[in-house]
């Protein structure tokens, strides 16, 4: 079993429309809970982070984080064609450096 | 453009050689992380180098070695190459243990 787990997808919705992003993962010493965006061919940008539970708000983007169900989510509302790209859930382990794990990433299309 | 630039972009060898790939990080920052990125894989962690030291350490081979140099660039090695070595790699880079990680646009190697 993976450490992270998530859909890799492709999920398409229409522009306008409200996406839902989860991983699930299992090891509880994850304390920083990232969402990274990669564009065909391009290297992944951080999205939003949050450390230990809770939600947290950027825009049209929330991150929210259960660490008792081991279930993180990202929300993208009034989804753009542009938001077209692959997201990466990531979860750092951070005794001992910066380790990162990452999901395998979901393909997102969000048709105009 | 992430600040963080990385050589060669494109690297063609044959199975058995050694390429050398080549990463700087962004202005002032200390940490340099070194990723794989495949189909099958996804995007894995392989090292982390702070100030020169080797900080963390992933699910990087015997036949992949790194180092960070007093000027803060950073190289991998990979030598007795495969055909499943075949991804893009990328660096990123932080200011010192970090989330907050700058992705450069990777170097994608094929061996043949």
């Amino acid at each position: 079993q993976k450490e992270v787990e998530q859909d890799p997808g492709p999920l398409s919705v229409p522009e306008g429309a409200i996406v839902s992003l989860n991983c699930t993962y299992s090891n509880s010493a994850f304390q920083y809970f990232m969402w990274y965006r990669q564009y065909s061919r391009k290297g992944p940008e951080l999205l939003m982070y949050t450390y230990s539970s809770g939600n947290k708000e950027d825009g049209r983007f929330t991150a929210q984080v259960d660490k008792s169900s081991k279930y993180i989510s990202l929300f993208i509302r009034d989804s753009q064609p542009s938001d077209s790209a692959t997201y990466l859930c990531a979860m750092s382990d951070i005794t001992g450096g910066f380790k990162t794990i990452f999901g395998a990433g979901t393909r997102l299309f969000v048709k105009a | 453009d992430s600040g963080v630039t990385q050589t060669p972009k494109h690297l063609i060898t044959a199975t058995g050689q050694r390429v050398t790939l080549r990463c700087s990080p962004r202005s002032g920052d200390l940490s340099v992380y070194w990723y794989q990125q495949s189909l099958d894989q996804g995007l894995q962690f392989l090292i982390q180098y702070y100030n020169g030291e080797e900080r963390a350490k992933g699910n990087i081979l015997e036949r992949f070695s790194a180092q960070q140099f007093p000027d803060l660039h950073s190289e991998l090695n990979l030598s007795s190459l495969e055909l499943g070595d075949s991804a893009l790699y990328f660096c990123a880079s932080s200011l010192q243990d970090s989330y907050e990680q700058y992705f450069g646009p990777g170097t994608r190697l094929t061996v043949t």
